[in-house]
């Protein structure tokens, strides 16, 4: 089985602050971990993907990814928030045993402040 | 043109009434997804399929069906529309081999109320 958990439905930065979003995944194999951004009347389309190469994982947008095995974390970090990252943020795992199948997190609205 | 597209955009029904969304993507991707959001909860997903013969239940099937008709389209309907059934409906492709293996491509969405 497979999970994910975002912590914080919402989170509020100031611009030019760091913006970091927490998601934390369960998988009985090894994973591959998604992050996805959906703007106001958009789809979800992808920030970035890890499928067990480098474990830090840079995206679009400045954002980016470290993934750790021993925290099962897969946290979003991007060093000074833009007006234009106000979205909503999701983060999906996956595996080879899961049929291509992912699981998403409930999702995390961002904010950002001038 | 967009890689994945969903008609209509906005649905407004009422109780009772049978429902289709449609869904085309022109990417080639083999597998094709119906999830629906609302708020708080995430995506949740309703039907998936690997090629047009093969169809599968998601999460919470109950009270939809789907129909692949081609590797290009896949229709979700509801036969008998109910209330908390209204939220936001999207489609999305992924592909079995490749780079971007099972990435996700959505489609914008389709926005049903249900009366």
């Amino acid at each position: 089985a497979q999970s994910v958990t975002q912590l914080g439905s919402h989170v509020s930065v100031s611009e030019g602050a760091l913006v970091l979003l927490r998601c934390n995944y369960s998988s009985s194999v090894p994973p591959y971990l998604f992050w996805y951004v959906q703007y106001p009347n958009q789809g979800l389309q992808l920030l970035l993907k890890y499928t067990s190469a480098a474990t830090l994982v840079k995206g679009i947008n400045g954002f980016e990814a470290e993934f750790k095995k021993s925290e099962t974390s897969f946290h979003l970090t991007k060093p000074s928030a833009h007006m234009s990252d106000a979205a909503e943020y999701f983060c999906a795992v996956t595996s080879n045993t899961n049929a291509g199948k992912s699981t998403f997190g409930d999702g995390t609205t961002l904010t950002v402040k001038p | 043109d967009a890689d994945v597209t969903q008609t209509p955009r906005n649905r407004i029904t009422k109780t009772g009434k049978r429902i289709m969304l449609e869904c085309s993507q022109t990417k080639g991707h083999d597998r094709m997804y119906w999830y629906r959001q609302d708020p708080g909860l995430g995506l949740q997903l309703i039907y998936y399929s690997f090629d047009v013969k093969d169809i599968n239940k998601g999460e919470i099937s109950d009270g939809y069906s789907v129909s692949r008709q081609a590797q290009a389209k896949f229709s979700l309907s509801l036969e008998s529309a109910i209330p908390n059934q209204t939220a936001l409906y999207f489609c999305a492709t992924s592909r079995l081999a490749g780079g971007d293996t099972d990435t996700q491509y959505f489609g914008p969405g389709t926005r049903l109320t249900v009366l």
